[in-house]
């Protein structure tokens, strides 16, 4: 099957300062990344995605990054806010199906 | 997950019963994924479904479980003869085609007594 596997399942951080969520990809087929955040009891809610063709993208506060010579993604939250608390997966689509990592939890302390 | 309605939101079945899971996707979406996940952990994928049509069924379990997704109304999920080990939150996925953004349901946590 396939691997997405997150570096840290746990991650702490001062409300304001910035967080990184590093995500590890074994696909090289795959071509698109999309990352969620899961709060409690709630389905996925989509944050950003990614195509392979690109390194880098932006979103509101959210920048992803991709880097295809060691298959890692990145997600990265400007000014974390308690409201970021949850639980984020990558996922990545190689073909008719998504693959998703086991998650990491960010907790933001104010 | 605006737009993807799941229904039940909670569903409690007893050992050997039948548990159907229905998803209404985005207005305008043709595709539907589900997935299972138990918790603290990913989701996995089980179905990707086309209106009257199984795309790939790979993460489903040979028995017991089915899919479907009809021309008109909800794609269904049906687990026949629960076991305690169903015992997880489903969710469904839709998109208007492939390649683009997935939107999540709410999720059904099923509950096998």
């Amino acid at each position: 099957g396939e691997s997405v596997g997150l570096h840290l399942p746990t991650l702490s951080v001062q409300e304001g300062d910035n967080s990184i969520i590093n995500c590890a990809y074994s696909n090289s087929a795959s071509d698109y990344f999309i990352w969620y955040k899961q709060e409690s009891g709630k389905g996925p809610q989509f944050i950003i995605d990614i195509r392979s063709n690109m390194d880098k993208r932006q979103g509101q506060r959210v920048t992803v990054l991709l880097n295809k010579t060691v298959k890692h993604l990145s997600l990265q939250i400007a000014a974390t806010q308690p409201g970021d608390s949850a639980v984020y997966f990558c996922a990545e689509n190689p073909g008719n199906q998504f693959y998703f990592g086991t998650g990491t939890s960010l907790t933001v302390i104010p | 997950n605006a737009g993807v309605m799941q229904n039940p939101r909670h569903l409690v079945r007893r050992r050997g019963q039948e548990a159907r899971l229905r998803c209404s996707p985005m207005k305008g979406h043709s595709h539907v994924y589900w997935y299972r996940q138990l918790p603290e952990e990913g989701l996995k994928f089980m179905v990707y479904l086309q209106k009257e049509n199984i795309i790939d069924e790979s993460g489903m379990p040979k028995e017991r479980f089915s899919a479907e997704f009809p021309k008109e109304g909800p794609s269904i999920l049906r687990i026949q003869q629960v076991v305690r080990g169903d015992s997880a939150a489903y969710f469904c996925a839709s998109l208007g085609q492939a390649k683009e953004t997935q939107y999540f349901g709410p999720g059904t946590r099923l509950l096998v007594l």
